[in-house]
């Protein structure tokens, strides 16, 4: 069975400052990582998927992430953010076998003016 | 840009009542879900749908949960007799690969049990 961690329930930082939301993740088996975004009052959003390949994984809004296997990590990064960025971000994980995906509970990015 | 829609955006029933959500796919995938978040919970997996039946399921989806393609486009989530827990934001997905393709999903649907 696989499982997420996202260590932060909240993430405040600056406009225009870097943030990185962390994310690790258990598995006995090969999975697909993802990072879902949510805007107040809309669905799931994907940003990104690491499915195999380069370990750097760029996705929209100038979002990119990085897996690392030996520390279980997918870890989000955007050097500079924006009011728009204002949502709750979501890891996943799934199961190279699995139809279903399995969420962490979620960080909430604040973004202070 | 296809995208999956949902209605109701918010239905609100009594306990007890059976309720059926409604999704609209994206026109060419061929595998549908069904997840639920329960207010301040994570995001979890319901369902998944493919030819016709179901592929995996989750120990929440017990005999009080179906699902239905009624038709070419439609996919449905049926619960047969509510429960207060059941209050919830279902969100419907597909896709069109099972493993690496991504599940798009739909704004959700708000279920109020009262």
């Amino acid at each position: 069975a696989q499982s997420v961690t996202q260590l932060d329930s909240q993430v405040p930082v600056f406009e225009e400052a870097p943030v990185e939301l962390r994310c690790n993740y258990s598995s006995s088996v090969s999975v697909y990582l993802f990072w879902y975004v949510q805007y107040p009052n809309q669905g799931l959003q994907l940003l990104l998927k690491y499915l195999s390949g380069s370990t750097l994984v760029k996705g929209i809004n100038g979002f990119e992430a990085e897996f690392n296997k030996s520390q279980t990590s997918f870890h989000l990064r955007k050097p500079s953010v924006h009011i728009s960025d204002t949502a709750e971000y979501f890891c996943a994980v799934k199961g190279a076998r699995d139809d279903k995906i399995i969420f962490g509970k979620g960080t909430r990015l604040h973004i202070l003016p | 840009e296809p995208e999956v829609t949902q209605t109701p955006s918010h239905q609100v029933t009594q306990m007890g009542q059976e309720v059926i959500l409604r999704c609209v796919p994206i026109s060419n995938h061929l595998y549908f879900y069904w997840y639920r978040q329960i207010l301040g919970q994570k995001v979890e997996f319901l369902v998944s749908f493919y030819n016709n039946e179901i592929s995996e399921k989750s120990e929440i989806f017990d005999d009080q949960f179906s699902v239905e393609r009624p038709d070419g486009s439609n996919f449905t989530l049926k619960i047969r007799s509510t429960k207060l827990e059941d209050s919830a934001m279902y969100f419907c997905a597909s896709g069109t690969l099972k493993a690496t393709d991504t599940q798009y999903f739909g704004p959700g649907t708000r279920l109020t049990v009262l």
